[in-house]
């Protein structure tokens, strides 16, 4: 069975400091890893997927199968970041079903 | 607004009743996806339809717990004799076929049994 794990409930930094949000996963497959990001009373949204190899919002997430991780990183917090982040997995060709981490909510200080 | 739509977005209930959800899709997606997200948790997959077939069941979704797409458009999640335990955010969300398509999520359903 597939697990996803991030291991801080609360990361707090200053504007200006860099941040990385941890995400590990357990999948004996080929996943594929998600950043789900929800802003103070929005719905959950996507803000990038590892097949995409893009960066949104300044967050780039690489995905790393020797040490199973997917952080997020960012070089420059925004207090505009402060939400809770969600590391997912879905199994490739098996529905589409996405499998959450616990979530880190992140808050950039002024 | 064309995103998806879920009502009522509260619900209050006392333990023993029974509760239904609805979700409303993005026009034309064909998958739809419940998930249910408990307090300071990550939302958990429930089912999914593809259409108005039913393809995938969590051991989440106990007997209590029945979802339906009539016509593979909007769906309703049904919880009969509603328990404490049931106290939660239920998610929508709706995509397009393509496996590699985005999930787009609804704003939840909170309910809170009594």
């Amino acid at each position: 069975a597939q697990r996803v794990t991030q291991p801080e409930k609360l990361l707090s930094v200053f504007k200006g400091a860099p941040v990385e949000l941890k995400c590990n996963y357990s999948y004996s497959g080929s996943p594929e890893l998600f950043w789900y990001v929800q802003y103070s009373r929005q719905r959950l949204q996507l803000l990038l997927r590892h097949i995409s190899r893009e960066s949104i919002k300044g967050f780039t997430a690489d995905l790393n199968k020797g040490e199973t991780s997917f952080h997020l990183k960012k070089p420059f917090a925004q207090e505009e970041d402060s939400a809770m982040y969600y590391c997912a997995l879905t199994r490739l060709y098996a529905g589409n079903m996405l499998t959450f981490g616990g979530g880190t909510r992140l808050m950039v200080k002024p | 607004d064309t995103g998806v739509s879920q009502n009522p977005r509260h619900k209050i209930t006392k333990r023993g009743q029974n509760v239904t959800f609805r979700c409303d899709p993005i026009s034309e997606h064909n998958r739809l996806y419940w998930y249910r997200q408990t307090l300071g948790q990550g939302p958990e997959f429930l089912t999914y339809f593809q259409n108005e077939a039913q393809l995938e069941k969590s051991r989440l979704l106990s007997d209590r717990f029945s979802a339906e797409r009539p016509k593979g458009s909007f769906s309703t999640l049904e919880i009969q004799r509603t328990e404490q335990g049931d106290s939660a955010m239920y998610l929508c969300a709706s995509s397009l076929r393509l496996d590699k398509d985005t999930q787009y999520f609804g704003p939840g359903t909170r309910l809170t049994v009594l």
